[in-house]
């Protein structure tokens, strides 16, 4: 089983400039999610998908940040415009409806100058 | 409000003997417990989990112990290789309710010396 891919897996990138970051889940996997991890802290949530509806975004900063999940499958993560302490690791995870782990993708590392 | 805390952030122990990593949790709603190990430039990779209806779940050198009055559970690893140096994350979920968001502690460095 392939496992969640994403890329680009570093992006370096100036202020005020827009970013995307893309994620393909493990075929099968209802439920996708994007998280947040800062420089020593564990991953926060920003959206989670089930299937290609976004259930919940309370955690996503909406004035930059976008996401889409079309077709249910792949999905994209939008900021625009960057700003300096969006610097993080994006991570993209998914898992089957129930009671199970999530399978996390390598992350993007976003770096923002 | 941090509702999944690991209080300790790093953890050093000599090859061979016996790691604990701890944490706790405040909401009384979770139901499914789970850790996470990660490499550097890698992102986390599931390591073992447990159900509130149960005090222990093992899988050959690791056990998680869960403690629900206590709202406490453990990671131990034994015995502890090289390998193993790592960061470990607790997470949390409320699968049995309309949420099924992991929520993370920040994470416990190990370093296991040879």
């Amino acid at each position: 089983e392939a496992g969640v891919v994403q890329s680009p897996r570093y992006k370096i990138i100036e202020k005020k400039q827009p970013v995307a970051f893309w994620c393909n889940p493990i075929s099968g996997h209802n439920t996708l999610y994007w998280y947040r991890q800062n420089l020593g802290q564990g991953p926060e949530l920003l959206i989670r998908y089930e299937n290609e509806e976004a259930v919940d975004d309370s955690q996503l900063p909406k004035d930059r940040f976008s996401a889409e999940r079309l077709k249910g499958v792949d999905s994209t993560l939008k900021i625009q415009p960057a700003e300096l302490g969006d610097s993080a690791v994006y991570l993209c995870a998914s898992r089957r409806t129930g009671r199970s782990g999530y399978t996390f993708g390598s992350g993007t590392r976003l770096t923002v100058v | 409000d941090q509702q999944v805390k690991q209080n300790s952030p790093s953890l050093s122990v000599q090859e061979g003997r016996i790691s604990i990593l701890n944490c706790d949790y405040t909401n009384s709603m979770f139901d499914y417990f789970l850790w996470y190990k990660k490499y550097p430039a890698e992102g986390p990779t599931f390591l073992i989990s447990i159900s509130s209806i149960k005090d222990k779940n093992e899988d050959g050198r690791f056990t998680v112990f869960l403690n629900k009055s206590a709202k406490h559970l453990s990671l131990h690893i034994v015995p502890s290789q090289p390998g193993d140096s790592a960061v470990y994350f607790c997470a949390a979920a409320n699968y049995g309710g309309s949420q099924g968001n992991l929520i993370f502690g920040k994470g416990t460095k190990l370093s296991v010396k040879p």
